[in-house]
């Protein structure tokens, strides 16, 4: 089946700092969403994507989907402590088909 | 506006026993779906719903079982749980269409022992 593959699986920042992850796949997807769960909740959309090449931003999150289709990314900008938390992409593939196929997660922590 | 409803929030089995995780929604979304999620990994399907009465199985549906009687309700069976079935466990929906994501619910926390 398609596979997501999503780097880095976590990361360790100073507040302040820019983040940056990404999702790459061998097939093609006609929709991307980033997604964030806090601890003991369930994920929360933050962006979704819908054509090749877009570039939408959120407040201090932008994120990209990619030319060929086959991959995206997700910047943070200007960390703050409420950014902590596990982000995951998610696919959405054949048109028609509602079945997201989802990354193994970026566990982002921040030390203050 | 409750969005996805789960219950129980925390469970722990014995080995062998059956229970039913509950997943409401109350925003009149057509799927709705069953996820699994394990340490470090990222979250596996377990079974969806494009309406009443209609489901599939998803990546990995061994050892569960759903129903859908109502466009509301969609709760997930485990009968004789295994140790391998210790996971939390997301309920989603979704109005359909290629322009929306899934609404989770907060999730239920399932230890077999």
């Amino acid at each position: 089946g398609q596979q997501l593959n999503q780097s880095p699986q976590s990361m360790f920042i100073q507040e302040g700092e820019d983040v940056s992850m990404n999702c790459t796949s061998s097939s093609i997807f006609n929709t991307w969403l980033w997604y964030k769960q806090d601890p003991g909740e369930g994920p929360v959309l933050l962006i979704a994507l819908y054509k090749a090449g877009e570039l939408t931003s959120n407040g201090r999150l932008t994120a990209q989907f990619g030319i060929t289709r086959k991959d995206s990314f997700l910047n943070i900008s200007a960390s703050i402590p409420s950014d902590v938390g596990i982000y995951f992409c998610a696919g959405r593939g054949i048109q028609g088909a509602q079945k997201l196929v989802f990354g193994q997660g970026t566990r982002l922590t921040i030390n203050p | 506006n409750a969005g996805v409803t789960q219950t129980p929030k925390f469970r722990i089995l014995k080995i062998g026993q059956s229970m039913t995780l509950q997943c409401a929604q109350d925003m009149n979304h057509n799927y709705m779906y069953w996820y699994r999620q394990d340490p470090g990994m990222g979250l596996k399907l377990i079974y969806y719903s494009v309406g009443a009465g209609i489901t599939d199985k998803g990546e990995v549906p061994n050892g569960y079982n759903v129903s859908r009687s109502t466009t509301e309700d969609f709760p997930l069976r485990l009968e004789l749980a295994a140790p391998s079935q210790t996971s939390v466990y997301f309920c989603a929906s979704s109005p359909g269409g290629d322009y929306y994501g899934y609404t989770f619910g907060s999730g239920t926390r399932l230890t077999v022992v």
